[in-house]
């Protein structure tokens, strides 16, 4: 079965380091997002994306975020200035159409 | 966000009988719903679904449960199986169209003992 792939699996960066978090979406999937949780506490919406633009973002996607797509396969989230409190495990996530997410395994990011 | 309410952190039946999962929702604007598994060191995994026409949907051994006037919905594993221990989450958006956003409830670990 296709999956959504990230990468890496584990990142560490010091507080104010730029991160870009990579993730290939299943191939023949229109719609991307990110989501993340920061430990003990829920899954939070971030971003979606099609058609290479943003879709709908959240209140914690500030400026600070940025998602792309630079290629026919990859789909990055940018952190500009990490913050102890951007420390999370940060889902991946596509679909097609109207069908369900897609998730990825998923990047833990550790701001120190 | 309360929006999505799951007040079980954890559930423990034996292997063979039933499950039920619970999750409650304040947004009256939500319109789809979702259950996810999810096991340690993986993404959350699609389980069923259910949209705000219906009151039950079945899928094997997962059934999803609506109440609309309560607000509420419900997923039972039937047989529940060992392999069915992972964390469920449930989640509502307002439309089932692609690209808008998941709410997500906090999630209940289930432990099936065989």
């Amino acid at each position: 079965e296709p999956e959504v792939t990230q990468t890496p699996s584990h990142q560490v960066t010091q507080m104010g380091q730029e991160v870009i978090l990579r993730c290939v979406p299943i191939s023949n999937h229109l719609y991307f997002y990110w989501y993340r949780q920061i430990l003990g506490q829920k899954v939070e919406f971030l971003v979606s994306f099609y058609n290479n633009e943003i879709s709908e973002k959240s209140e914690i996607f500030d400026d600070q975020f940025s998602v792309e797509r630079p290629d026919g396969s990859n789909f990055t989230l940018k952190i500009r200035s990490t913050k102890l409190e951007d420390s999370a495990m940060y889902f991946c996530a596509s679909s097609e159409g109207n069908s369900p997410l897609h998730f990825g395994n998923g990047t833990r990011l550790t701001v120190t | 966000d309360q929006q999505v309410k799951q007040n079980s952190p954890s559930l423990s039946v034996q292997e063979g009988r039933i499950s039920i999962l619970n999750c409650d929702y304040t947004n009256s604007m939500f319109d789809y719903f979702l259950w996810y598994k999810k096991y340690p060191a993986e993404g959350p995994t699609f389980l069923i679904s259910i949209s705000s026409i219906k009151d039950k949907n079945e899928d094997g051994r997962f059934t999803v449960f609506l109440n609309k006037s309560a607000k509420h919905l419900s997923l039972h594993i039937v047989p529940s199986q060992p392999g069915d221990s992972a964390v469920y989450f449930c989640a509502a958006s307002e439309t089932e169209t692609s690209g808008s956003r998941l709410t997500f409830g906090e999630g209940t670990q289930l432990t099936v003992n065989p």
